[in-house]
């Protein structure tokens, strides 16, 4: 089946830096990447996806990349504030190809210090 | 709209009991799938519906199995509870058909003793 992988496990940056976080992936037939952010006592909210067509997407302060070849894709969030203090989960779908299945990396618990 | 929602939130079992749990997609999405968070594994995908039928299904035993109704209601039981059941459930509705994106729900927290 797919397997994601995630790194770092733990990211500590200062309120105002950029913070980057790293999927890869095994199955090269995936085509559908989402980031999900979680907060304490919440589930998974989606903030941004990505499909294979494409090699970057951005919305305000937050962009992915994707690189095929490598089989890589990264969660890019600029101008870092308190509120982005959270756990990020990368996912790609499983082997099967089906978008519904989603395999999870396991996640970077990411700390923003004022 | 309102989001996806998931009864109860909490729940207390112990060992050999069954347990279900409710999902409310979100208005006009077909599709539920049902994933278990763990500290140890993660998220973790056990089924998806669409339309009445499971369409996809992970790698979890038989003790785990779910349904979907006419509405797009689902619900997943789990019979036979162990401890290693212990976590937080959670379900994400997709339009289904042309829209795979998938948004969750609060989740529902089990705890079995």
């Amino acid at each position: 089946g797919e397997n994601v992988e995630q790194h770092p496990s733990t990211l500590s940056v200062q309120e105002g830096d950029s913070a980057v976080i790293k999927c890869t992936y095994s199955d090269s037939a995936s085509n559908y990447f989402p980031w999900y952010k979680q907060e304490l006592g919440k589930g998974p909210q989606l903030i941004i996806d990505i499909r294979s067509n494409v090699g970057e997407k951005k919305d305000q302060r937050i962009a992915v990349t994707l690189n095929k070849t490598a089989k890589h894709f990264s969660l890019h969030i600029t101008e870092t504030q308190p509120e982005d203090s959270a756990v990020y989960f990368c996912a790609g779908p499983n082997s099967g190809g089906s978008n519904y299945k989603l395999t999870f990396g396991k996640g970077t618990l990411l700390t923003v210090n004022p | 709209k309102a989001g996806v929602t998931q009864t109860p939130r909490y729940l207390i079992k112990t060992r050999g009991q069954q347990v279900t749990l409710s999902c409310s997609p979100i208005s006009g999405h077909r599709s539920v799938s049902w994933y278990q968070q763990t500290p140890g594994q993660g998220l973790q995908f056990l089924f998806e519906y669409f339309s009445e039928t499971q369409r996809n299904k992970g790698n979890f035993p038989g003790r785990f199995s779910g349904r979907q109704f006419s509405n797009s209601r689902s619900e997943m039981n789990v019979s036979t509870l162990e401890l290693g059941d212990s976590a937080l459930y959670l379900c994400a509705s997709s339009v289904g058909q042309g829209g795979e994106t998938q948004y969750f729900g609060p989740g529902t927290r089990l705890l079995v003793l």
